[in-house]
């Protein structure tokens, strides 16, 4: 059973335009959210995060909306850049140190 | 700077051989973890660990062992490598108050 799960396989975006990542999640007891970003043949690198007591965390062209109720997050990109061009990981935790559960990704294709 | 450095990019065995994937990293994390990514799959974790000597099991372990005998590696061993297991595997690393850091991954054919 799922616990992450990002429904969408691929997304495709114009160049300057909002790209909208979505991920759901099951498991309540999860208190923190991680997008990871990847490319082709490399491992992925960390982008951004969010705790539980937020709904909001920005960092730059990134950020990530937290819907506690719904169990739902997102990750806006705005505005979207070729190099934005990947794998996006949804990963969810808990403060009981138990692994990270991921999603099984959103590929990004930003179009010039 | 963190950095989890894993011992090849890729990687070319025949069915039956024994591999050794090593992972180290440098930020003196207590968790480390190893992951297989494969298309529509996701990132699934094989083995993780909570420090020197100590493993656990995570969702398809068939097939693997891992071993850390110091803080700093932790080893996948494949005791018999199949065709299935052709993959991307992904070392990570985390202390308890850290971000999960990722390797460059090894990409494993057997053949």
């Amino acid at each position: 059973d799922q616990q992450v799960k990002q429904n969408s396989p691929s997304l495709s975006v114009q160049e300057g335009r909002i790209s909208i990542l979505n991920c759901d999640y099951t498991n309540s007891m999860f208190d923190y959210f991680l997008w990871y970003k990847k490319y082709p043949a490399e491992g992925p690198t960390f982008l951004i995060s969010i705790s539980s007591i937020k709904d909001k965390n920005e960092d730059g062209r990134f950020t990530v909306f937290l819907n506690k109720s719904a169990k739902h997050l997102s990750l806006h990109i705005v505005p979207s850049q070729p190099g934005d061009s990947a794998v996006y990981f949804c990963a969810a935790g808990n403060s009981g140190n138990t692994p990270l559960v991921f999603g099984k990704g959103t590929r990004l294709s930003v179009i010039a | 700077d963190v950095k989890v450095t894993q011992s090849s990019r890729y990687l070319v065995k025949r069915t039956g051989e024994k591999v050794f994937l090593e992972c180290v990293q440098d930020m003196d994390h207590e968790n480390m973890f190893w992951y297989r990514q494969d298309p529509g799959l996701g990132l699934r974790l094989i083995y993780f660990s909570y420090d020197v000597k100590m493993k656990e099991k995570g969702d398809i372990p068939e097939g693997y062992s891992v071993s850390r005998e110091k803080k700093e590696r932790f080893s996948l061993i494949l005791e018999s490598a199949s065709t299935n297991q052709t993959s991307m595997y992904l070392c990570a690393s985390t202390s308890l108050t850290d971000t999960q850091y990722f390797g460059p991954g090894t990409r494993l054919t057997v053949l």
